[in-house]
């Protein structure tokens, strides 16, 4: 596609659900990252994959977060039994290569999700 | 570890007045350093990037140097505008094992008119 698609735009959920986050990358573009946005706390890492590999998951904060991407393309970030720390903006983002200095990103328009 | 620090906001100025957005980072190896802007409502964008010592990125009028010296990158615009208010993120990206970019917390900007 033309940009980094994500869905939903925003989720609410009950504390205890489970969540899935969708992410539909930028054509051909062969590494995608998620990231967590938390009030005051700026941009956090969560995990990378190169192809349908995730060479990095450092950043996942619980057995509770997971991630998978098929085909190259699409990818799923799913959590488990929801908490109200959870709640946060979650930001998809894609590029062309991996280990290329001086290539930046580009993101989607990130999903809102809030648990109650 | 790698590590990128940016002045708190919010800032506010008044329109036409001068910009800084201070920057430094800790950093293994020789990153390449980025201003990402959150527009309110919008999602990510890069502004700009340089990617080695005494670079110049700029765009829209904002312009930052990467100082190897000083291990900064301060984002500068001579004359803000309103339409520049929005949230700017220092980054970089470490070349020797993948291409993960670490972000500092972000700076609200608000210009008044």
């Amino acid at each position: 596609g033309a940009g980094v698609s994500q869905s939903p735009s925003n989720k609410v959920t009950e504390k205890g659900k489970d969540v899935e986050l969708r992410c539909d990358p930028i054509s051909g573009h062969t590494a995608l990252y998620w990231y967590r946005q938390s009030l005051g706390q700026g941009l956090e890492f969560l995990i990378y994959f190169q192809g349908n590999s995730a060479p990095d998951k450092s950043g996942l904060p619980s057995d509770r977060f997971s991630a998978e991407r098929t085909g190259g393309s699409v990818s799923t970030l799913t959590i488990q039994r929801t908490q109200q720390e959870d709640s946060a903006v979650y930001l998809c983002a894609s590029s062309p290569h991996a280990a290329k200095t001086g290539i930046g990103y580009t993101f989607g328009s990130g999903t809102r999700l809030t648990v109650v | 570890g790698n590590s990128v620090t940016q002045m708190e906001g919010p800032v506010t100025l008044s329109e036409e007045a001068f910009l800084t957005i201070n920057c430094t980072y800790t950093a293994t190896g020789y990153p390449s350093l980025f201003w990402y802007v959150q527009y309110p409502g919008e999602g990510l964008q890069l502004l700009l990037k340089a990617t080695k010592a005494d670079d110049k990125g700029s765009n829209k009028g904002f312009e930052a140097t990467y100082r190897k010296e000083t291990t900064s990158f301060h984002l500068e615009k001579g004359s803000v505008q309103v339409s520049d208010s929005a949230v700017y993120f220092c980054a970089l990206n470490l070349m020797n094992r993948d291409d993960k970019i670490i972000f500092g917390k972000g700076t609200r900007l608000h210009i008044l008119p």
